[in-house]
């Protein structure tokens, strides 16, 4: 299976919260992130969190990991049409190559 | 400061051909990393350079290959193009990843097509 795993798409309506999740295998990741990536662009660091955390909060955005299950999930609070966009979840592990393991990307959808 | 900087934005090249994307990476980064992006599988790593080294390499074939200069600018090349190599390949900078959290810093891409 995939190192990082994300479902591929989310439809919300405009003003509700959006959760997206991932789960990863490596229980030697130290740093999880959430990449932003918006159409004709490249990806932009939205937030990012440090394994010893359990929830990270930045303004509309929170972030919550289950170190125990590998999960890790994004929820975004009164969402906007602006957010629409592809959503990846990254790994970086101890040792290793450090460099961050993408997750495919969930597509997020704000319709009015 | 000037952000990460990919040329060219576009390419079309037909198959068997050769071509060179170009990445400039945020001043005083050293570490450049390419990835290529595609619907079906989705942010793939191709490789990364440190101080004009390679220093972490994906799972591609040697028809891909990079180099770094020494003002950290880095090119990319791919030889004797299939179909299948149609994606966007995506540069990120760093200071270096090795340092613990670093953040990368991704330009916007070069979108090729291979007819």
């Amino acid at each position: 299976g995939e190192d990082v795993e994300q479902s591929l798409f989310l439809s919300v309506r405009e003003g509700d919260s959006s959760v997206i999740n991932c789960t990863y295998t490596d229980s030697s990741s130290t740093y999880l992130y959430w990449y932003k990536q918006e159409p004709g662009a490249g990806l932009q660091l939205l937030t990012y969190i440090f394994s010893n955390m359990d929830m990270k909060q930045d303004q509309r955005l929170t972030v919550l990991l289950n170190k125990k299950d590998k999960h890790l999930s994004l929820r975004i609070a009164d969402t906007q049409t602006g957010d629409s966009a592809i959503y990846f979840c990254a790994e970086k592990r101890s040792g290793g190559s450090y460099i961050p393991t993408f997750g495919r990307g969930t597509s997020l959808i704000v319709h009015p | 400061k000037a952000g990460v900087t990919q040329t060219p934005r576009y390419l079309i090249k037909t198959r068997g051909q050769q071509v060179t994307l170009s990445c400039s990476p945020i001043s005083g980064h050293r570490s450049v990393s390419w990835y290529q992006q595609t619907p079906g599988q989705g942010l793939q790593f191709l490789f990364e350079y440190f101080s004009e080294t390679q220093r972490n390499k994906g799972n591609f074939p040697g028809r891909f290959s990079g180099r770094q200069f020494s003002n950290s600018r880095s090119e990319m090349n791919v030889s004797t193009l299939e179909l299948g190599d149609s994606a966007l390949y995506l540069c990120a900078s760093s200071s270096d990843p090795g340092t613990g959290n670093t953040e990368a810093f991704f330009g916007q891409g070069t979108r090729l097509t291979v007819v």
